[in-house]
């Protein structure tokens, strides 16, 4: 079985600090995502990454970085975080050869900026 | 630029009642679709894939799917949903947009079953 994992599970924090939020996939996937999530909004795509130290945007990258050092880790990083980034953000991966497209999702970190 | 519309935000449905969950797509290009479901306080699973062949696609719990290129949906039914069904679907499309794949979701569909 696929294992993505998170960090954590809920997260608080203030407006201007800087939040690391960690994920990390078992199964030698090459691609992997982090998305936010909004009522009514669905997934949104915030940056991804097809190999180690790539890194690209996706549909809102403003005021989010990312970090792949190792395969199996992909880091979603707020520099400065502020309330509008209250949100569900998932992790997932991918392989390009198994299963063509086929993302397998972490259970998510619901982060609360005061 | 591919898009994915679910019109339906909530479905409610009693329970071992018939549901469908609609969904319709939009892109130049040949495509995959997924169905995706989100139990309460997890991350997604899949639910079902079609990326080629025959155009019903069975998938887990019961539920499948049926692709339909002329009016490029590919709705999600149930014959007869159980409380455990109670989720949010997520219905997904992927294609080759600039040299990778890239998977664009819909806004999600709520189904609540009723006992």
């Amino acid at each position: 079985d696929v294992k993505v994992t998170q960090s954590s599970r809920y997260l608080v924090k203030r407006t201007g600090e800087k939040v690391f939020l960690e994920c990390v996939q078992d199964m030698d996937h090459e691609n992997m995502f982090w998305y936010r999530q909004d009522p009514g909004l669905g997934l949104r795509l915030i940056y991804f990454s097809y190999d180690v130290k790539m890194k690209e945007k996706g549909d809102i990258p403003e005021g989010y970085s990312v970090s792949r050092e190792k395969k199996e880790r992909f880091s979603l990083i707020l520099e400065s975080a502020s309330t509008n980034q209250t949100s569900m953000y998932l992790c997932a991966s991918s392989s390009f050869t198994r299963e063509p497209d086929t993302q397998y999702f972490g259970p998510g970190t619901r982060l609360t900026v005061l | 630029a591919q898009s994915v519309t679910q019109l339906d935000s909530q479905v409610p449905v009693f329970e071992e009642a018939p549901v469908e969950l609609r969904c319709n797509y939009s892109s130049s290009v040949s495509v995959y679709l997924f169905w995706y479901v989100q139990y309460p306080n997890q991350g997604l699973q899949l639910l079902l894939k079609y990326l080629s062949g025959s155009t019903l696609v069975k998938g887990i719990n019961g539920f499948e799917a049926e692709f339909n290129k002329s009016q490029t949906s590919f709705h999600l039914r149930k014959p007869s949903v159980h409380i455990s069904d109670t989720a949010e679907y997520f219905c997904a499309v992927s294609d080759l947009t600039g040299g990778y794949q890239k998977v664009t979701f819909g806004t999600g569909t709520k189904l609540q079953v009723i006992p």
